[in-house]
């Protein structure tokens, strides 16, 4: 079973039309969730890191949320350049690598 | 740029072949970690190395074997490749080596074909 699932795999939004990408996850106890956005032929550029349910960050048009179970990646207002691809990766505690889920490819059309 | 340096950029061998990918981690940061990202799988962790030390490993193969140097860099080596070997590869390096949640700060990759 993965431990960190996104959707959808793919979306397509008008400029200005907001919208939520998921990522749930499974894990015993959760050290951290991280957001990454990876543009095309580059490493992926961190976000945002949330550490407990309830907790929300901010940024431009981006907000992340956390809860229990999973977390939403909000899009307020999008423009062509927040088109990529965006990763979420939770971390357990313990001495454990970051796992990442497959991400979600998004397009924003002008 | 993220201050983490990977080469080379590009790289076309053949099967049977044998790789080296070198990384350079940001200043200051001590730990070193190693992904593969196919299309289909993802971003998957190889290894992580802390102060020179193997720290974690994942699914690692055994044709791949990586160590981090005194002076922090890192080298990812590859060995009797496959064609299902092709992929990028990133360095990732972060301060610490697991005591909080780790930011990772990624390089560029370095994109490996294998005909």
């Amino acid at each position: 079973e993965d431990q960190v699932t996104q959707s959808p795999e793919a979306l397509r939004l008008q400029e200005g039309e907001s919208s939520s990408l998921n990522c749930s996850y499974t894990v015993s106890g959760l050290r951290g969730l991280f957001w990454y956005r990876q543009d095309p032929g580059k490493g992926p550029e961190f976000l945002f890191t949330l550490y407990s349910a309830g907790e929300e960050k901010e940024k431009e048009r981006l907000k992340a949320t956390l809860t229990k179970k999973e977390s939403f990646l909000h899009i307020t207002a999008p423009k062509p350049e927040d088109s990529a691809t965006y990763l979420c990766a939770v971390q357990e505690f313990g001495n454990t690598p970051l796992v990442f889920g497959k991400g979600t490819r998004l397009s924003v059309i002008a | 740029d993220s201050g983490v340096t990977q080469t080379p950029k590009h790289l076309i061998t053949a099967t049977g072949q044998r790789v080296t990918l070198r990384c350079s981690p940001r200043s200051g940061d001590l730990s070193v970690y190693w992904y593969q990202q196919s299309l289909d799988q993802g971003l998957q962790f190889l290894i992580q190395y802390y102060n020179g030390e193997e720290r974690a490993k994942g699914n690692i193969l055994e044709r791949f074997s990586a160590q981090q140097f005194p002076d922090l860099h890192s080298e990812l080596n590859l060995s009797s490749l496959e064609l299902g070997d092709s992929a990028l590869y990133f360095c990732a390096s972060s301060e610490n080596g697991g005591a909080g949640a780790n930011v990772l700060t990624f390089g560029a990759g370095s994109r490996l074909t294998v005909l």
